[in-house]
C-alpha cells in the first residue's frame, strides 16, 4: 500500500505486506528529516532520521527514501505488523530556523489489518 | 533509566485558571521544547529553549508561558489567555542537531 501523507492520512494493509507512507516537504533548504511513530495517546517514537547529503537509509524492517529534487520523503515498512499500526510523521529541519526546530506533517494512520 | 517525564497524564481545569504542566528530562539535553496537538492533527510548536534562562516562541505562543531555569525542567504554564486550551501537550528534548526525544504527553481538558 502508498499513500501520501497530506492528500490520504489513512493507509490499510494486510500484516505481512510491505508498508510505504510519504510526505511532501516544504523548503528546499530543509537538511534534516525524522520519521516518528505515534500510538493512540502516547508520544511520538523516533523510527528513523536521515541528512540531506543521503538518499537513502536503512533500518530495521524500515528505510527511509529522500529526493531532493521534488522535495519528498518515504518511509518503507517490510513485513508489516500489528504493532506497527499508529500516525507516522514526518519532521523536517531547516537550519535558519534555529538549532533543531522541526516542522511536522499532519500524519499518515497506519492500520494493519490482521 | 533515561528520559522525559511529563506530569499529571491527565489534567482537568476550569476555565479561567491558569494551570501548569510538568517536564523533566535527565537526558543531559540543552534544548528542551513544547508541542500542542489537537485531535487529528499533526504537532505545533508553543515554546522552545536551547539553554538555561533563554527561550523563544514557537507558532502558536500567544496564551502560554514556560521558564527554564534548570536544564533538565521546562513547565509550560496555560494561562486564561489561551482561547483553546483543550489539548494533549507533548514536551522534548534534543542535543542541537539530533532527533528530538519526545515525553509520554498530558491530556488538558478545560470545561
Amino acid at each position: 500500500g502508498e499513500s501520501v501523507g497530506l492528500h490520504l492520512p489513512t493507509l490499510s494493509v494486510q500484516e505481512g505486506d510491505n508498508s510505504i507512507i510519504n510526505c511532501a516537504y516544504s523548503n528546499s533548504a530543509s537538511d534534516y528529516f525524522i520519521w516518528y511513530k505515534q500510538e493512540s495517546g502516547k508520544g511520538p517514537q523516533f523510527i528513523i532520521d536521515i541528512r540531506s547529503n543521503m538518499d537513502k537509509r536503512q533500518g530495521q524492517r524500515v528505510t527511509v527514501l529522500l529526493n531532493k529534487t521534488v522535495k519528498h520523503l518515504s518511509l518503507q515498512i517490510a513485513a508489516t505488523q500489528p504493532g506497527d499500526s499508529a500516525v507516522y510523521f514526518c519532521a523536517e529541519n531547516t537550519p535558519q530556523t534555529g538549532a533543531n526546530n522541526l516542522f511536522f506533517g499532519t500524519g499518515t494512520r497506519l492500520t494493519v489489518i490482521p | 533509566d533515561g528520559g522525559i517525564t511529563q506530569s499529571p497524564k491527565y489534567l482537568f481545569r476550569k476555565e479561567g485558571q491558569n494551570v501548569t504542566l510538568s517536564c523533566e528530562q535527565n537526558l543531559n539535553h540543552d534544548a528542551m521544547y513544547w508541542y500542542r496537538q489537537d485531535p487529528g492533527q499533526g504537532l505545533r510548536l508553543i515554546y522552545y529553549s536551547q539553554i538555561v534562562n533563554d527561550f523563544q516562541k514557537g507558532d502558536i505562543a500567544e496564551g502560554y508561558s514556560v521558564s527554564r531555569e534548570k536544564k533538565e525542567s521546562f513547565p509550560l504554564t496555560v494561562t486564561s489567555a489561551q482561547k483553546n486550551p483543550t489539548a494533549f501537550y507533548l514536551c522534548a528534548s534534543s542535543t542541537p542537531g539530533q532527533e528530538q526525544y519526545f515525553g509520554p504527553g498530558t491530556r488538558l481538558t478545560v470545561t
